[in-house]
C-alpha cells in the first residue's frame, strides 16, 4: 500500500490551495481516509476524516469551516482543500488510510504518507 | 473533543532501560488506544493498536496496557535504534486525538 502526497508549497495568507494522496495497493474505497498535519517541530494534529463513501466527514475544531475533504474513488484520490490559510497552517500535511474496514471496533492509521509541506509566507 | 495528555514529554535512557510512557484520556475511550513512533523527517509508524496488540513486524520489547482512561507504552530493554518520539492516538468516536508526544533520547 502506498500513499502519496502532492500539492503543497509556499502560499500567501488569505489563500487557498488543494493537496491530493493518490493511495495504490488497496481497495482505496473500502476504507475511511484522514489528514494530519505537523507544524515544524510540534507534535500531529489531526484534522479531518472521510467515510469510504465520501458521505460522512468529521473535521477537527480548529479547521472547520476552512478546510474541506473530498475523494474521488474511481481514481484512488483523496483531496484536502485549504481555505484563507495563515501562518498557523505551516505544517507538513500526512494522509492516513485506516487499518480496518470495519465501521465499529478499534482502528488505526496505518499506513501513512510521507507528506507534503505548506508554508503560508 | 476527548484531550490525551501524555507524560513525559521527553526522557534520556540508557541501553538496556526499561522505559514507560504514560497517556491519559479526558473520559474513557474503553481500548481505542494507539502508539506510533516517529523519526525525524519520517512519516509516524504504528506500534500498538487497540491498547496491547503489537503491530507486526514491531519487536516484541515494545508493549502497550491500559483500558478506560489510563495506558502506558513500555519499551523493556532500549535499543539505540529505538530513540524518537513516541505518540498515544484515540480513535473512539469520529474525531480521533494525539498526545503532545514523548521525545525519547538514549545518553
Amino acid at each position: 500500500v502506498q500513499l502519496v502526497e502532492s500539492g503543497g508549497g509556499v502560499v500567501q495568507p488569505g489563500r487557498s490551495l488543494r493537496l491530493s494522496c493518490a493511495v495504490s495497493g488497496t481497495s482505496f474505497s473500502h476504507y475511511a481516509m484522514h489528514w494530519v498535519r505537523q507544524a515544524p517541530g510540534k507534535g500531529l494534529e489531526w484534522l479531518v476524516v472521510i467515510s469510504s463513501d465520501g458521505t460522512t466527514k468529521h473535521y477537527a475544531d480548529s479547521v472547520k469551516g476552512r478546510f474541506s475533504v473530498s475523494r474521488d474513488n474511481s481514481n484512488n484520490t483523496l483531496f484536502l482543500l485549504l481555505n484563507n490559510l495563515t501562518a498557523d497552517d505551516t505544517a507538513v500535511y500526512h494522509c492516513a488510510k485506516v487499518a480496518s474496514r470495519a465501521l465499529a471496533g478499534p482502528n488505526w492509521f496505518d499506513p501513512w504518507g510521507q507528506g507534503t509541506l505548506v508554508l503560508v509566507s | 473533543d476527548i484531550q490525551m495528555t501524555q507524560s513525559p514529554s521527553s526522557l534520556s535512557a540508557s541501553v538496556g532501560d526499561r522505559v514507560i510512557i504514560t497517556c491519559r484520556a479526558s473520559q474513557s475511550i474503553t481500548r481505542h488506544l494507539n502508539w506510533y513512533q516517529q523519526k525525524p523527517g519520517k512519516a509516524p509508524k504504528p506500534l500498538i493498536y487497540a491498547a496491547s496488540n503489537l503491530q507486526s513486524g514491531v519487536p516484541p520489547r515494545f508493549s502497550g496496557s491500559g483500558s478506560g482512561t489510563d495506558f502506558t507504552l513500555t519499551i523493556r530493554s532500549l535499543q539505540p535504534e529505538d530513540s524518537a518520539t513516541y505518540y498515544c492516538q484515540q480513535s473512539y468516536g469520529p474525531s480521533w486525538t494525539f498526545g503532545q508526544g514523548t521525545k525519547v533520547e538514549i545518553k
